[in-house]
């Protein structure tokens, strides 16, 4: 079975630039999450999605939204790049996390803003 | 609030060690609680799981109980290996939509 597939794994933007980053979960797993990992936040939640519809929101500015598609597939977007924004995106998919299910991730897109 | 406390790190053990990591949450309800390991260069893999008060969660010799009464989930290893030198997250979910992790503790494994 494949596993939790993101693109790319790399990132450089400059600042004021926009970010799209992909996600493909594991067949059959419809809740999609991200979050950023930075070493002085830890893992920080961003958002989480189910059957296309955001189910839940972490604190983060508007410039980061994401979507998903009938698929599963997810998205999500910075927009107005900041240095700060630098860090490794995680996506995570799973069965309905109500449900009690783990949580599996892909590897990860390091972004470094410059 | 919902909220995970890990012991701080680095940990830094010779092989063959007892590895004990603190893990304490703060939860409404009945949460489940879990570990994961991070590896270099890789995203988060799930360690074990459990998902109710007593439930002992194990894999790969690592083990954790879930004890409601302390509010803990503490990590065990009888012997560690250099190939356990990883970065190791507590998280919990409180029953929504959002798993809640810890900051994290890394371990060292030295030969």
């Amino acid at each position: 079975k494949a596993g939790v597939t993101q693109t790319p794994r790399y990132l450089i933007k400059t600042r004021g630039q926009q970010v799209t980053l992909s996600c493909s979960p594991i067949s059959g797993h419809r809740s999609v999450s991200w979050y950023q990992q930075t070493p002085g936040q830890g893992l920080q939640f961003l958002f989480e999605y189910f059957s296309e519809t955001q189910r839940n929101k972490g604190n983060f500015p508007g410039r980061f939204s994401g979507r998903q598609f009938s698929n599963s597939r997810s998205e999500m977007n910075v927009s107005t790049l900041e240095l700060g924004d630098s860090a490794l995106y995680l996506c995570a998919s799973s069965r309905p996390l109500e449900d009690n299910s783990p949580l599996h991730f892909g590897n990860g897109t390091r972004l470094t803003v410059t | 609030g919902n909220s995970v406390t890990q012991m701080e790190g680095p940990v830094t053990l010779s092989e063959e060690a007892f590895l004990t990591i603190n893990c304490t949450y703060t939860a409404t309800g009945y949460p489940s609680l879990f570990w994961y390991v991070q590896y270099p260069g890789e995203g988060l893999q799930l360690l074990l799981k459990a998902t109710k008060a007593d439930d002992k969660g194990s894999n790969k010799g690592f083990e954790a109980t879930y004890r409601k009464e302390t509010t803990s989930f503490h990590l065990e290893k009888g012997s560690v290996q250099v190939s356990d030198s990883a970065v190791y997250f507590c998280a919990l979910n409180p029953g929504g939509f959002k798993t809640i992790f810890g900051a994290g503790t890394r371990l060292f494994v030295k030969a």
